[in-house]
């Protein structure tokens, strides 16, 4: 069964250092978002993008963070200046009908 | 801003009995529903979902349930098994292809062997 992939599945960063979280979603999905839960939270919405463009962004999602399609298949979330509070899991996930399938995330850990 | 609401941060049920697990939205816009199973270190998994059109959809041991007048739903797992152990989190989305899924905070079903 296809499935999203994330790489790494955990990442440790200093306060201050930029950070690249990569995602594979399901090849024929065409919606690609970012989610994230910090520990005990629920799971809030980042960003979604479609046909090479932001479609929608939360409040969360200022001009620290960034997204790309560089080569068709992976997509990736980078942090540009990361901080204390970014310290959570990041879910990729792809669309398939009214379905969001995730991968099984990032653990991204701010020292 | 809570638009999609789960009042019962936990619940602990026998195996072999059912298993209710609650849901609240505010956002009448909602027009589809979805239940995902979350375990430890990995991502949501998709369970069932519902369309505001129906009021009921079942899969096997999962049943959701909407009541659209009282902008809520429930999942009822029966008969409950060990491996259901997980957290449950109802999600809810407009009627937009893309539009983003908006999930509630979560429940932690634990099944009592």
């Amino acid at each position: 069964e296809p499935e999203v992939t994330q790489t790494p599945s955990h990442q440790v960063t200093q306060m201050g250092q930029e950070v690249i979280l990569r995602c594979v979603p399901i090849s024929n999905h065409l919606y690609f978002y970012w989610y994230r839960q910090i520990l005990g939270q629920k799971v809030e919405f980042l960003v979604s993008f479609y046909n090479n463009e932001i479609s929608e962004k939360s409040e969360i999602f200022d001009d620290q963070f960034s997204v790309e399609r560089p080569d068709g298949s992976n997509f990736t979330l980078k942090i540009r200046s990361t901080k204390l509070e970014d310290s959570a899991m990041y879910f990729c996930a792809s669309q398939g009908g009214e379905k969001l399938f995730f991968g099984s995330g990032t653990q991204l850990s701010v020292l | 801003d809570q638009q999609v609401k789960q009042n019962s941060p936990s619940l602990s049920v026998q195996e072999g009995r059912i298993s209710i697990l609650n849901c609240d939205y505010t956002n009448s816009m909602f027009d589809y529903f979805l239940w995902y199973k979350k375990y430890p270190a990995e991502g949501p998994t998709f369970l069932i979902s519902i369309s505001s059109i129906k009021d009921k959809n079942e899969d096997g041991r999962f049943t959701v349930f909407l009541n659209k007048s009282a902008k809520h739903l429930s999942l009822h797992i029966v008969p409950s098994q060990p491996g259901d152990s997980a957290v449950y989190f109802c999600a809810a989305k407009g009627n937009f292809g893309n539009e983003k899924l908006t999930f509630g905070t979560g429940t932690r079903l634990t099944i009592i062997p």
